[in-house]
């Protein structure tokens, strides 16, 4: 158990909608990142948090959002969702965002998109 | 911009044995960090070992090492004394000062009997 909370763990919605995944960073932990892993692929990296500021951006569709709140939960938002979004959602957490800093994920959301 | 490559899809091992992952990188930066994670059939994300690009001396961690040759831009991950639990997909990450990770493509570890 790495520490990091995502829920949910699994969700199937129609295109054209909207989904929240949420995650619960480790204890302590200030920053957050959020990944993509669509079937038979590598993680893209798609935006990163540090004490509810937005640090750095990837590859996120302008159709998605994310925000980390005061208590240092972060939200990912996908809105008009199209097939080509079904992936696992990723979540995970480091101390901070310092250079180094071992990041830590969660178990995934897995979003279906029918 | 960085990249991470990995350049074997699949690979596999008798149990006992040793085998070595590939990958190369490409990054501009000069103080980055490099990290092989485990992704095991639950698809949890695990870190495997981590390595500073400013050390010279190869990581180890138990059975798993790595061989980082910095000017030719490589980290292969070995593993000795393979078991049936190392079977996963493997993935050789990049990270820079801004701590975003950037990931290969995974290597599919299978475990032979």
């Amino acid at each position: 158990d790495s520490g990091v909370t995502q829920t949910p763990k699994h969700l199937i919605t129609a295109t054209g909608q909207r989904v929240t995944l949420r995650c619960s960073p480790r204890s302590g932990d200030l920053s957050v990142y959020w990944y993509q892993q669509s079937l038979d692929q590598g993680l893209q990296f798609l935006i990163q948090y540090y004490n509810g500021e937005e640090r750095a951006k990837g590859n996120i569709l302008e159709r998605f959002s994310a925000q980390q709140f005061p208590d240092l939960h972060s939200e990912l938002n996908l809105s008009s969702l199209e097939l080509g979004d079904s992936a696992l959602y990723f979540c995970a957490s480091s101390v901070t965002g310092s250079p180094g800093n071992t990041i830590y994920f969660g178990e995934g959301s897995w979003l279906t998109v029918v | 911009a960085q990249t991470v490559t990995q350049s074997q899809p699949e690979m596999s091992v008798q149990e006992a044995e040793t085998v070595t992952l590939s990958c190369t990188y490409d990054t501009s930066e000069s103080d980055y960090y490099l990290f092989w994670y485990k992704q095991p059939p639950s698809r949890q994300m695990i870190l495997v070992i981590r390595q500073e690009a400013y050390k010279q001396q190869n990581a180890t961690e138990n059975r798993f090492s790595v061989n980082f040759q910095k000017a030719a831009k490589s980290f292969s991950l070995k593993i000795s004394d393979s078991q049936l639990g190392d079977a996963a997909m493997y993935f050789c990450a990049c990270s820079n000062t801004g701590n975003q990770f950037y990931f290969g493509t995974g290597t599919s570890l299978t475990v032979i009997p």
